[in-house]
């Protein structure tokens, strides 16, 4: 079993609506966890954290976490093309943010 | 420029060359990371220096991989005796220890070609 499981997509979505990205974790210690926004021959880059359990909302991404099913989401709403990019769910097993375990990406294709 | 650098972006080597990447982090960042991601996965940890300790070391990283961070500022990352299996992008990370989350910031990465 991977520490980080995402569905690989694509995930195809029309403009303007929610697009929502999934990821299951296996250690059950994990203490936060990050959504990365990753473009095509680029790096990564933060776009949401969260530490606890429930919803975290930031302009148009709402981050979801339940560690009891140990499962993080991403939503984002009034979806653009520019979001089309590959989404990396990240975990720490602290907030010490030592060793950063990443999922293998969703990529998300935002049709005009 | 302010965010994390690495040189070079790309590097073509032949099986068995020994190669050397450097990371220069934001200048107020204690923390480095270096990553290895090939395509269509995600990064995969390496290890991570705090200051000039070497904290932790993936399990990943053989006796042919070798990082230094000598002062605690640029990190050097060194894979002796390169194998095609190499060849990937090379992604280093850079955080500070202040704050109540750590971000990370990543560099451009460079890309390892190995023939």
């Amino acid at each position: 079993q991977k520490e980080v499981e995402q569905n690989s997509g694509p995930l195809s979505v029309p403009e303007g609506a929610i697009a929502s990205l999934n990821c299951t974790y296996s250690d059950r210690g994990s203490q936060s966890f990050f959504w990365y926004r990753q473009y095509s021959g680029k790096s990564p880059e933060l776009i949401m954290f969260i530490y606890s359990n429930g919803d975290k909302e930031d302009g148009r991404f709402t981050a979801q976490l339940n560690k009891a099913s140990q499962y993080v989401s991403l939503l984002i709403r009034d979806s653009q093309p520019s979001d089309s990019a590959t989404y990396l769910c990240a975990v720490n097993r602290d907030t010490g943010g030592f060793k950063t375990i990443f999922g293998a990406g969703t990529r998300l294709f935002v049709k005009a | 420029d302010t965010g994390v650098s690495q040189d070079p972006r790309h590097k073509i080597t032949k099986r068995g060359q020994n190669v050397t990447f450097r990371c220069d982090p934001i200048s107020e960042h204690n923390r480095l990371y270096w990553y290895r991601q090939t395509l269509g996965q995600g990064p995969e940890f390496l290890t991570y220096f705090q200051n000039e300790a070497q904290l932790e070391k993936s399990r990943l990283l053989s006796d042919r991989f070798s990082a230094e961070r000598p002062k605690g500022s640029f990190s050097t990352l060194e894979i002796q005796r390169t194998e095609q299996g190499d060849s990937a992008m090379y992604l280093c990370a850079s955080s500070s220890a202040q704050g109540s989350y750590i971000e990370q910031f990543f560099g451009p990465g460079t890309r390892l070609t190995v023939l």
